[in-house]
């Protein structure tokens, strides 16, 4: 199976920043790649699809980028509904597979 | 309103079995592939399954820690998916949520992903 390790686990921030995620698969997973959100006791959400397409109704201050092996999912200025913990999946091969996820928290 | 309800989620015990449901509405059903992702307390998501469209073949791929125990299926005529899960262990203690499937193609290529999510039935299994 497809191993997907995201970096930081988890990362302090401050209102209006700019945070930065990142996503590596052990093999080359051209941009099938999705980034999720999820609060506490909550579904997740799909943000973003195939590596850098905005799902609907999703604010623009986020964004994905990559492909093959390296993917970031950036936020452009972080607000305070955006603490929660975020997970990319790859959708290129079965088993799909998540990150371990960010958990990104208010400094 | 799409809406995705799962239900059946019980304390059962190590060896035993138990069937959780997820009933959609609000949407065509028939047409949608369907997906389970799992959450153990305190961890992070794990993908476990996924079920096509009978139109696109109906046929189910699932993760390695649970393939051979657990079986995605589907009702079409009652808008419900399924996840049965046999020979339960401790490790499948967890919160399992139901999604769509969506699908979107370029060019030669096409891209998955889960849009539309229950909120999740707790699965105990414990002595």
């Amino acid at each position: 199976a497809i191993q997907m390790t995201q970096s930081p686990s988890s990362l302090s921030a401050s209102v209006g920043d700019r945070v930065t995620i990142t996503c590596r698969a052990s093999q080359g997973i051209r941009n099938d790649l999705g980034w999720y959100q999820q609060k506490p006791g909550k579904a997740p959400k799909v943000l973003i699809y195939a590596a850098s397409r905005l799902q609907t109704g999703v604010p623009s201050r986020f964004s994905g980028s990559g492909s093959g092996t390296d993917f970031t999912l950036t936020i452009s200025s972080l607000q305070p509904e955006d603490f929660a913990t975020y997970y990319c999946l790859q959708d290129y091969s079965y088993p799909w597979t998540f990150g371990q996820g960010t958990k990104v928290e208010i400094k | 309103e799409v809406q995705l309800v799962e239900s059946g989620g019980v304390l059962v015990k190590p060896g035993g079995s138990l069937r959780v449901s997820c009933t959609a509405s609000g949407f065509t059903f028939t047409n949608a592939w369907m997906s389970w992702v799992r959450q153990a307390p305190g961890k992070g998501l794990e993908w476990v399954g996924r079920i096509k469209s009978k139109t696109d073949d109906g046929t189910a791929d699932y993760a390695a820690p649970v393939k051979g125990r657990f079986t995605v299926s589907r009702d079409d005529s009652k808008n419900t998916l399924y996840l049965q899960m046999n020979s339960l262990k401790t490790e499948d203690t967890a919160v399992y949520y139901c999604s769509t499937v969506s699908r979107y193609c370029s060019g030669a290529a096409c891209y998955y992903y889960m849009d539309v999510w229950g909120t999740g039935t707790t699965v105990t299994v414990s002595s």
